[in-house]
């Protein structure tokens, strides 16, 4: 059973702030995905990493794939309150697996 | 180009009795998956259809299931249904070759009373 394992499961934060979440599993990945997900929304596909070690950039989101493939991490920097929201990882192989999730509060 | 529409949004039924969520997905794209999220669960995989077949299927009773039309809308359903099934149904279209990269729709709240 391939897992995928988030944290921190919860943060708030005040704006301004930097923050890491992770993405973590004991399985090998051929890619990687980020998603951020709004109440009462479908998730939002953020980005696609696909090479060990790479690193993607999206504005002041920072995602990074492990050497080995098996986790991945997001940095925002200066976090603004629009960047509230439930940021979920999924890996692929044979399958797709989502985690659970890290649910981001950003306060004004 | 459009997102991925999903039909009703917001439902209430009563236990034991069945629904049917719909699914439109983004023009061009061939393969839809079914998802169950739920607070202590996550994101769960119920089933991925491609071409009027299903390709994959989670780990969810026979109670749920789904149909792909020729182009490429799709249905769930849910019969005989359990106060646990309530949570939120997303649908998810994706391209042909790329399935890992999931385009979602705004999901229908399914209640169960």
């Amino acid at each position: 059973t391939q897992l995928l394992e988030q944290s921190p499961q919860f943060l708030s934060i005040q704006e301004g702030e930097n923050l890491t979440v992770y993405c973590n599993s004991s399985s090998v990945f051929s890619s990687l995905q980020w998603y951020r997900q709004e109440p009462g929304e479908g998730p939002v596909l953020l980005v696609t990493v696909v090479t060990g070690g790479e690193v993607k950039k999206l504005k002041r989101l920072t995602f990074q794939f492990g050497d080995a493939r098996k986790d991945s991490s997001l940095h925002i920097t200066a976090a603004q309150p629009g960047d509230t929201g439930l940021y979920l990882c999924g890996g692929s192989n044979y399958k797709l697996t989502f985690g659970k999730g890290t649910l981001l509060t950003v306060n004004p | 180009k459009a997102g991925v529409t999903q039909t009703p949004r917001y439902l209430i039924k009563t236990r034991g009795q069945q629904v049917t969520l719909s699914c439109s997905p983004i023009s061009g794209h061939r393969s839809v998956s079914w998802y169950q999220q739920t607070p202590g669960q996550g994101l769960q995989f119920l089933f991925e259809y491609f071409s009027e077949t299903q390709r994959n299927k989670g780990n969810f009773p026979g109670r749920f299931s789904g149909r792909q039309f020729s182009n490429s809308r799709s249905e769930m359903n849910v019969s005989t249904l359990e106060l646990g099934d309530s949570a939120l149904y997303l649908c998810a279209s994706s391209l042909t070759g790329q399935e890992y990269e999931q385009y979602f729709g705004p999901g229908t709240r399914l209640t169960v009373t």
